[in-house]
């Protein structure tokens, strides 16, 4: 069964500064995995996936994301924070294409301060 | 355009009543998804409809019912609402792996 493990309900930075965001994974069979964040009272939106490939994968906004199969994680960062960055962010895994679900993480809320 | 359009934004209700939630994608998506996010933010999925067709059922309660009438919509409807059912509700649709989300439907049971 996959799960995902996202340390940190609270992550809080400020602004300028680097943002680091952790996610662990379990697969039983190579991994997608997705960043997604989730402003207040919104849908989620896609900030970046890996599929195969790349393994330095860069989304939206600035984030990028590293898989490392070795150490199974899929940890999000951007070198400067924003106050606009101040979200909730989900990592997530599926088993690929055909796969109809997403395995969410529990979320970690990214305070900015100014 | 709205890619995943849901409908209502907000639904409250008493314990009890019957409600329905309804999910319209025009991406041309094959499969669509409900979602169900609780009070502490933690995402599950509900169900997977496939070209019309149910493909994952996570063990949620027979009083919810989702109907797919073609591949850009699936509705849910909920029977005799409960207290827990309080939740904020998450369409989606997607082609391969990659997801799009509704605005969700944040419905609160009194």
């Amino acid at each position: 069964a996959q799960s995902v493990t996202q340390l940190g309900s609270h992550v809080s930075v400020s602004e300028g500064a680097l943002v680091l965001l952790r996610c662990n994974y379990s697969s039983s069979v190579p991994p997608y995995l997705f960043w997604y964040v989730q402003y207040p009272n919104q849908g989620l939106q896609l900030l970046l996936k890996y599929t195969t490939g790349a393994t330095l994968v860069k989304g939206i906004n600035g984030f990028e994301a590293e898989f490392k199969k070795s150490e199974t994680s899929f940890h999000l960062t951007k070198p400067s924070a924003h106050m606009s960055d101040a979200a909730e962010y989900f990592c997530a895994v599926s088993d690929g294409d055909s796969s109809y679900k997403l395995i969410f993480g529990s979320g970690t809320r990214l305070l900015v301060r100014p | 355009d709205t890619a995943v359009s849901q409908t209502p934004k907000y639904l409250v209700t008493q314990m009890g009543n019957d409600k329905s939630i309804k999910c319209e994608q025009n991406l041309g998506h094959d499969t669509m998804y409900w979602y169900k996010q609780d009070s502490k933010k933690f995402l599950k999925i509900m169900f997977s409809y496939n070209n019309k067709e149910l493909i994952i059922n996570e063990t949620v309660p027979n009083r919810f019912s989702p109907k797919s009438p073609d591949k850009a919509h699936l509705n849910l409807h909920i029977n005799s609402l409960e207290l827990g059912d309080s939740a904020v509700y998450f369409c989606a649709s997607s082609l391969k792996s990659e997801a799009f989300f509704g605005q969700g439907t944040r419905l609160t049971v009194v």
